[in-house]
């Protein structure tokens, strides 16, 4: 079962113009959201988080938004700028003692046209 | 650099052999993650190391997989017997969970992973 959904394999955006990056998640005991972004033949960087107590999270050009009650978070890049051209993906986590292991969407391809 | 390092890079190896990789974390960080990724796929959980222990194996982790962390320090992953199904990117990640805290928000960094190709 897939805990983790990014539901749009890619997404094409204007340079300079909003990037909107969505997820979904069933799990109700993640309560620690990641956002990643990866290159090709590179491993992925992490880029900002989110934990359930917030429903935003801002680090620069960054926001991260969460809504819990529709167990929905979503990525928000502004201005986008061509070197954002990657595979980005969302995971989520629990953050009490244990694994804590990450449990990630399937990835959104983003290019930045010029 | 201090980031993680993942060697090799790369890895072409016939099915039925035996290949080991090898990642080393940052230096403080007592947690050691493997993942692994398939085309089209996010990274899937794998098994993780709290210092040395091995705490957790995944389901995905057959008995031809076996990971150590001696000394608590790198880590090495192998696949004994390798089949064309084991063909993916092998991540590794590191992070500091302090103990005593009974919640902890897991930052976990990455290394660049190693690409197995089973031909």
């Amino acid at each position: 079962d897939q805990q983790v959904k990014q539901n749009s394999p890619s997404l094409s955006v204007q340079e300079g113009r909003i990037s909107i990056l969505n997820c979904d998640y069933t799990n109700s005991m993640f309560d620690y959201f990641l956002w990643y972004k990866k290159y090709p033949a590179e491993g992925p960087t992490f880029l900002i988080s989110i934990s359930s107590i917030k429903d935003k999270n801002e680090d620069g050009r960054f926001t991260v938004f969460l809504n819990k009650s529709a167990k929905h978070l979503s990525l928000h890049i502004v201005p986008s700028q061509p070197g954002d051209s990657a595979v980005y993906f969302c995971a989520a986590s629990h953050s009490y003692q244990g694994a804590q292991k990450l449990v990630f969407g399937q990835g959104t391809r983003l290019t930045i046209n010029p | 650099d201090t980031g993680v390092s993942q060697d090799p890079r790369h890895k072409i190896t016939k099915r039925g052999q035996n290949v080991t990789f090898r990642c080393d974390p940052i230096s403080e960080h007592n947690r050691l993650y493997w993942y692994r990724q398939t085309l089209g796929q996010g990274p899937e959980f794998l098994t993780y190391f709290q210092n040395e222990a091995q705490l957790e194996k995944s389901r995905l982790l057959s008995d031809r997989f076996s990971a150590e962390r001696p000394k608590g320090s790198f880590s090495t992953l192998e696949i004994q017997r390798t089949e064309q199904g084991d063909s993916a990117m092998y991540l590794c990640a590191s992070s500091l969970v302090l103990a005593g805290y009974r919640r902890s928000y897991n930052e976990q960094f990455f290394g660049p992973g190693t690409r197995l190709t089973v031909l």
